[in-house]
């Protein structure tokens, strides 16, 4: 799986959106961008993936860049709740062969301010 | 609907001891996977089980550590003679199919004293 860069850390305050950004300079045609989330102490949640084009469900938004080089995950009103660390990767999906175990990086530390 | 569900929440042991851990997948899911993250450590994988079969167990630690799946659905995870190194958090996740969305239960805590 290619692999991404994510900044360390953000900060956002309440209400207002969130944009966390993903670079993916060596993402292959046939990997998908995936988002999850991890609060302190849980287990990590699945927020949205997306291939070429730019995907919303009720959690977030994901902009993927025509050239797919890199992505931006948009959190429309960020909550406390949200306060999270956010993983971007990018995998295969159905290839058919070999391990399909998820490799998360560092990710991105968000912040909600109050 | 309901998620992927793990039990015990918490287990506290002792060194030497064997531990089982459950995992229940979401319903109508073929595959199920076993990771463990250690504190302040990213995902160890452990294995994957598409329904009862377990094709990939590259990531056991030990022969201390083995897990079966019955019925395609619950998942057991053991560790015999559970060393102090083995306290992590263990998580289960289950998807539709082997490399489809991965969905995660909230993790089991292991602690050996």
């Amino acid at each position: 799986d290619a692999k991404t860069t994510q900044p360390t850390s953000m900060d956002c305050a309440e209400g207002r959106a969130a944009n966390l950004p993903c670079n993916h300079s060596t993402i292959s045609g046939n990997e998908y961008v995936y988002w999850y989330r991890q609060i302190h102490s849980q287990g990590p949640q699945y927020i949205i993936h997306g291939l070429k084009n730019n995907e919303t469900n009720e959690m977030a938004s994901l902009i993927i860049t025509e050239d797919r080089k890199s992505s931006t995950l948009i959190l429309p009103h960020a909550t406390l709740r949200d306060t999270a660390v956010y993983y971007c990767i990018v995998r295969v999906v159905y290839s058919g062969a070999g391990s399909y175990q998820l490799t998360f990086g560092k990710g991105t530390k968000l912040s909600v301010i109050p | 609907g309901a998620g992927v569900s793990q039990s015990p929440s918490n287990k506290v042991t002792e060194k030497g001891k064997d531990v089982e851990l459950r995992c229940d997948p979401i319903s109508g899911h073929t595959a199920l996977y076993w990771y463990r993250q250690s504190l302040g450590q990213g995902l160890e994988f452990l294995i994957y089980f598409q329904g009862n079969s377990a094709p990939d167990k590259s990531g056991l630690p030990s022969d201390r550590f083995s897990a079966e799946r019955t019925g395609g659905s619950v998942s057991t995870l053991t560790i015999q003679r559970t060393q102090q190194e083995d306290s992590a958090v263990y998580l289960c996740a289950s998807s539709l199919t082997t490399g489809d969305t991965q969905y995660f239960g909230p993790g089991t805590r292991l602690t050996v004293l």
